[in-house]
């Protein structure tokens, strides 16, 4: 059965720390992947998407990701992070599920940022 | 960009009484609507499926008589939870997409959620 992992429930970090948050996936064929960010009072905003191509997957807000289906992960990574980075990241995998298409997501991680 | 909007942010209702939630996409127009759940500190679980138009597909195990969802239009989908009980307390999202049956590579754009409490 398709699956998405976020193996760290909550993370801290400094401000101005690198940042790696993990993903693993279970899917059967080539998986669309997906990295959103969820912060309080807002919707959830794609931060960056997978689907072919490049393995390194550029974002926004500095974020990116990489592909390694070797390892059935889609880690999202940025060089340094701010204290407006603190919220929730969702990953996410796209699945086919007869006529219908639809996301199945990851229990999230928290990240919290120390000043 | 894409922008889906919610009404209202939160609810506060009585057990046994009906709530409607709305879900609009502002700038474009939404022919997939997606409609999800979420509990504290957990993630989202999908509910349901609405194409324009037809009927929507719910997720196994949700109750389509108790969560009636309506797309009646390009730019509207309505979530209704009937008879709502404290245990339909929750985060309520939707999402649109603006290709119908398209590909997966398509990005969701996320309503900012309705909080329902019911008493």
């Amino acid at each position: 059965a398709q699956s998405v992992t976020q193996p760290d429930i909550h993370i801290t970090v400094s401000e101005g720390a690198s940042l790696e948050l993990r993903c693993n996936y279970s899917y059967g064929a080539t998986p669309y992947l997906f990295w959103y960010v969820q912060s309080p009072g807002q919707g959830l905003q794609l931060l960056l998407k997978y689907f072919s191509g490049d393995t390194l997957v550029q974002g926004i807000k500095g974020f990116e990701a990489e592909f390694k289906r070797s390892q059935s992960s889609f880690n999202l990574r940025k060089p340094s992070v701010h204290w407006s980075d603190a919220a929730e990241y969702f990953c996410a995998v796209g699945a086919e599920a007869g006529n219908n298409r639809k996301l199945i997501w990851g229990l999230g991680t928290s990240l919290a940022v120390n000043p | 960009g894409a922008v889906v909007s919610q009404h209202p942010s939160w609810v506060i209702c009585k057990s046994g009484t009906s709530v409607k939630i709305e879900c609009r996409s502002l700038d474009f127009q939404a022919t997939t609507m997606f409609w999800y759940r979420q509990f504290p500190k957990q993630s989202l679980m999908l509910m349901a499926t609405s194409n324009e138009g037809s009927k929507a597909t719910y997720e196994q195990g949700v109750e389509k008589d108790k969560f009636l969802i309506n797309h009646a239009s390009l730019t509207l989908s309505t979530l209704t939870v009937t008879s709502a009980h404290p245990e339909d307390s929750s985060f309520y999202i939707c999402s649109a997409r603006d290709r119908a049956g398209a590909y997966l590579a398509d990005t969701q754009y996320f309503g900012p959620g309705t909080r329902l409490t019911v008493l």
